[in-house]
């Protein structure tokens, strides 16, 4: 079965804390896609990356970085130097391709920034 | 360049009502998905519309359809509304499939 788990609910952290999201996934397939979105509160879905299984290189644009295993079928994301804008709630999500590919999303992350 | 565009922003029924959401791409898309999210849950996805036909569905009952128009736009109809389909409905639209989507700000239905 093809499932997203993200299992770190909440995280809290103070600002200037570097802080990274945990993501696990289950598929059987060879060929498949790994996402993240970014919520804030205003409720709009965001996205942020994309990630096809072929490329386990990972990741960095600006204070976001991606580390893409494919041993321990992860898809961590590490905001470096947190700040209160980055608070909002992150999910991960997986495209399988096999006869009806469709996105899986994790139940998502709350991440709070404090000042 | 506006971006995705949905309405209404909320909406009221009462249970076995039926519901019309409308969602419109942003410039250059061609595809339209549908996602249902409860409160404090992921993204669930209902279906994928590209060159005005279903492509893609979850695992979703047949109350639930749409439609997409030459001009992409999209709507999701559902009937016989349930206590259980209260959620924020959202449309995300992208280029040939699932590739960077960008998403609308939602509909919030309430079924009462």
């Amino acid at each position: 079965a093809q499932k997203v788990t993200q299992a770190q609910t909440e995280i809290s952290v103070v600002e200037k804390e570097d802080v990274t999201l945990d993501c696990v996934y289950e598929t059987r397939d060879t060929t498949y896609y790994l996402f993240w979105y970014k919520q804030p509160p205003s409720g709009e879905l965001v996205f942020l990356i994309r990630r096809n299984s072929f490329d386990e290189q990972n990741e960095i644009s600006g204070r976001y970085s991606w580390n893409f295993q494919k041993s321990t079928s992860s898809f961590n994301f590490t905001i470096t130097a947190s700040q209160v804008v980055d608070s909002a709630v992150y999910f991960c999500a997986l495209l399988y391709m096999d006869s009806n590919y469709q996105l899986i999303w994790g139940a998502g992350t709350k991440l709070i920034i404090k000042p | 360049d506006a971006g995705v565009t949905q309405s209404p922003t909320h909406l009221i029924k009462t249970r076995g009502q039926q519901v019309t959401l409308r969602c419109s791409p942003k410039s250059g898309h061609d595809t339209v998905s549908w996602y249902q999210q409860a409160l404090g849950q992921g993204p669930q996805f209902i279906f994928q519309y590209y060159e005005e036909e279903e492509r893609q569905r979850g695992n979703f009952p047949d109350r639930f359809s749409g439609h997409q128009f030459p001009n992409y736009s999209s709507e999701l109809n559902v009937n016989a509304l349930l206590l259980g389909d209260s959620a924020l409905y959202l449309c995300a639209s992208s280029f040939e499939g699932f590739n960077e989507q960008f998403f609308g700000p939602g509909t919030r239905l309430t079924v009462l």
